[in-house]
């Protein structure tokens, strides 16, 4: 059985830091691409970061860039989101997925539940 | 603001067909591939399409994926009420070197 367990979120204060986890079990996870996407609280889909399987290739979102780091470890079977310098317009519920990056044969969707960041003071 | 413009919202009674729209520029829609997401309530979003017409295994071949230009459609033939939900265009945006979402469908079966 496929699962993507999200952990780390909880409520922090403007400016500060926070790092998500995602545990990867049930698909080959070392050779998956994965990304992080949100989504705020009554809103839209926002994608947020994404790694290859290698970590050669990362990529962010305009509104993250500079701030949030993604970053993977193969021998666990995780992905990580640090998440600095927090404004309160990154409340939402982070979905870790492998999902998107579908560039040959059939495409895997697999996402966690999400974890509730909320950035207030 | 997303670069990719969806209507806010489409209805169909059941068995009916409906058509969601995703509006984008040269930089994603135009020259890359387009993703379909659902979303039912309090659920995470799930994949009904991906390269702009293909279908993961086991979503009902009543979706179907189009794309024109700078343009991509979902259509859903034989509305049923399960299909109440949101929907999410997605694509890769040379420009932001990023993927981008479209701003969301709601679609209600009436």
């Amino acid at each position: 059985e496929v699962q993507l367990v999200e952990s780390g979120g909880g409520l922090v204060q403007p400016g500060r830091s926070l790092r998500l986890s995602c545990a990867a079990s049930g698909f080959t996870f070392h050779i998956s691409a994965m990304h992080w996407v949100r989504q705020a609280p009554g809103k839209g889909l926002e994608w947020v970061s994404g790694i290859s399987w290698d970590s050669g290739t990362i990529d962010y979102a305009v509104s993250v860039k500079g701030r949030f780091t993604i970053s993977r470890d193969n021998a666990k079977n995780s992905l990580y989101l640090q998440m600095n310098s927090l404004r309160t317009e990154d409340t939402a519920l982070y979905y870790c997925a492998k999902t998107l990056s579908c560039t040959g044969g059939a495409c895997s969707d697999y996402w966690g539940q999400g974890t509730l960041v909320t950035v207030s003071s | 603001q997303s670069v990719l413009t969806q209507p806010p919202s489409a209805s169909g009674t059941p068995g009916q067909r409906v058509t969601i729209s995703c509006s984008g520029s040269r930089s994603n829609i135009g020259i890359n591939f387009v993703y379909w997401y659902q979303q039912l309530p309090g659920t995470a979003p799930k994949l009904l399409m991906y390269r702009n017409n293909q279908r993961p295994s086991g979503v009902p071949d009543r979706f179907s994926g189009s794309k024109s230009g700078t343009s991509a459609s979902l259509a859903i033939s034989g509305l049923r009420s399960e299909d109440e939900a949101d929907y999410y265009c997605a694509a890769w945006d040379d420009s932001l070197s990023g993927y981008v979402f479209g701003t969301g469908t709601t679609v209600t079966v009436l």
